[in-house]
């Protein structure tokens, strides 16, 4: 059965933190990872991930994928309050292009 | 969270016609599911919010004639794209609102040709 587990579930930080968001997964004929951040009910696009190792940068949000070990990253530094919300990871298959999405992490970030 | 199930995942149709996607909540009583759209790389987009036993709720610029959205069950929301033209191929993806946050679907990949 494909699916895709993000960890923690929830997490609380202040302002300034840097944190780590873990999403693993395992699914059959893996195409590419995505990010999501969701604040209201629609999620907002962060990044797509399809090669192993390849860093990519947005602002003070960064994020890998690791298709060896089946997990990506999602860090963000300096948190601000804004920073708080739900974070989506989901797998996205090729052939049948459905999208497993994980739980969801849920972040605060406390002034 | 709840177990969704969205059927199909792909569907290749021709223009004009009409075809019908289904989101099931397999162990949650929903009353409310949403469904957006999802083009590559791109935020999903919410289209609708489905209200068991009432009218859904359209977002500003979704034609609500065109894009027809039953939720008939706490366990069924369907949406109908009717008279399907090849600007509507996309993702079409549902979610589900539970007690723990929302839950999306697997998607369904809507080709029109």
């Amino acid at each position: 059965e494909d699916k895709v587990v993000q960890s923690p579930l929830s997490l609380v930080v202040h302002e300034g933190d840097t944190v780590t968001l873990n999403c693993s997964y395992e699914v059959t004929n893996f195409r590419s990872l995505l990010w999501y951040k969701q604040e209201k009910k629609a999620p907002t696009f962060l990044f797509m991930l399809t090669s192993s190792g390849i860093e990519k940068k947005s602002g003070r949000l960064s994020s890998i994928l690791d298709k060896k070990e089946l997990f990506s990253i999602l860090n963000i530094t300096a948190t601000q309050t804004g920073d708080s919300a739900v974070y989506l990871c989901a797998a996205l298959l090729s052939g049948t292009y459905k999208y497993i999405f994980g739980t969801g992490t849920r972040l605060k970030v406390l002034a | 969270g709840a177990v969704v199930s969205q059927h199909p995942s792909r569907v290749i149709c021709k223009s004009g016609t009409s075809v019908k996607i289904e989101c099931r909540s397999l162990d949650f009583q929903a009353t409310t599911m949403f469904w957006y759209r999802q083009f590559p790389k791109q935020s999903l987009m919410l289209m609708a919010t489905s209200n068991e036993g009432s009218k859904a709720t359209y977002e500003q610029g979704v034609e609500k004639d065109k894009f027809l959205i039953n939720h008939a069950s706490l366990t069924l929301s369907t949406l109908t794209v009717t008279s399907a033209h090849p600007e509507d191929s996309s993702f079409y993806i549902c979610s589900v609102l539970d007690n723990y946050g929302y839950t999306f679907g697997s998607g369904t990949r809507l080709t029109v040709v």
